[in-house]
């Protein structure tokens, strides 16, 4: 079964300082996507970042990179230079392509941003 | 830039009532999908939809849930009778289909609407 586990409910952070959001993922497929969604209080989910899981190399999309450790089966989401409109929910989700195109979310990290 | 629009943004209805839920998915994208996300919880899939008939289904889709794509542009999720457990939010996603662009076969990015809050008193 697949599952995808955000272990921090609620994070801080100072403005301009960089921030990890943790997700680990379970699977036993060996094709699969990673993917940041991010939802601020007005309630749209708004994706920022792709993993895949051939991928040699970290994604990294402007302040947002994807800290991609297969072998721990984790695919951290590191913000840096935080922003206070970067406070919002953080989803993990994870797609198994032997399984379909259903997205298979997290529970969510809040984050706030302090001036 | 293109995006997913739902109406409305809000609904109320009565416990038993029938709704129905609208998306305009991004036009050149041939996959779209209902997901919900009950207030405090993770985002549940519902159904993807593709060609014109239901691709997968989960659990939480039943007989009172159904889809369809009307014209070329809309996408609607009806519920025919609604029960108190099916407040949430609604959103409709679409995506590209496989194989455009890079990052493998798991890169089918899909973007969300903004939802629909549906409220069943």
């Amino acid at each position: 079964a697949q599952k995808i586990t955000q272990t921090q409910p609620g994070m801080f952070v100072q403005e301009k300082e960089a921030v990890t959001l943790d997700c680990t993922y379970d699977t036993s497929d060996p094709s699969y996507g990673l993917f940041w969604y991010k939802q601020p209080s007005s309630g749209e989910m708004i994706f920022l970042i792709y993993q895949g899981s051939y991928d040699q190399q970290n994604a990294t999309e402007g302040r947002y990179s994807l800290n991609f450790q297969k072998a721990r089966k984790s695919a951290n989401l590191v913000i840096s230079a935080s922003q206070l409109g970067d406070s919002a929910m953080y989803f993990c989700a994870m797609r198994v392509v032997n399984s379909g195109y259903a997205l298979n979310f997290g529970k969510g990290t809040s984050l706030l941003v302090t001036p | 830039e293109p995006e997913v629009t739902q109406t409305p943004s809000h609904q109320v209805t009565q416990m038993g009532q029938e709704v129905i839920l609208r998306c305009v998915p991004i036009s050149n994208h041939l996959y779209f999908y209902w997901y919900r996300q009950i207030l405090g919880q993770k985002v549940e899939f519902l159904v993807s939809f593709y060609n014109n008939e239901i691709s997968e289904k989960s659990e939480i889709f039943d007989d009172q849930f159904s889809v369809e794509r009307p014209d070329g542009s809309n996408f609607t999720l009806k519920i025919r009778s609604t029960k108190l457990e099916d407040s949430a939010m609604y959103f409709c996603a679409s995506s590209t289909p496989l194989g455009q662009g890079t990052g493998g076969a798991a890169k089918n990015i899909q973007y969300f609407g903004a939802g629909t809050r549906l409220s069943v008193l």
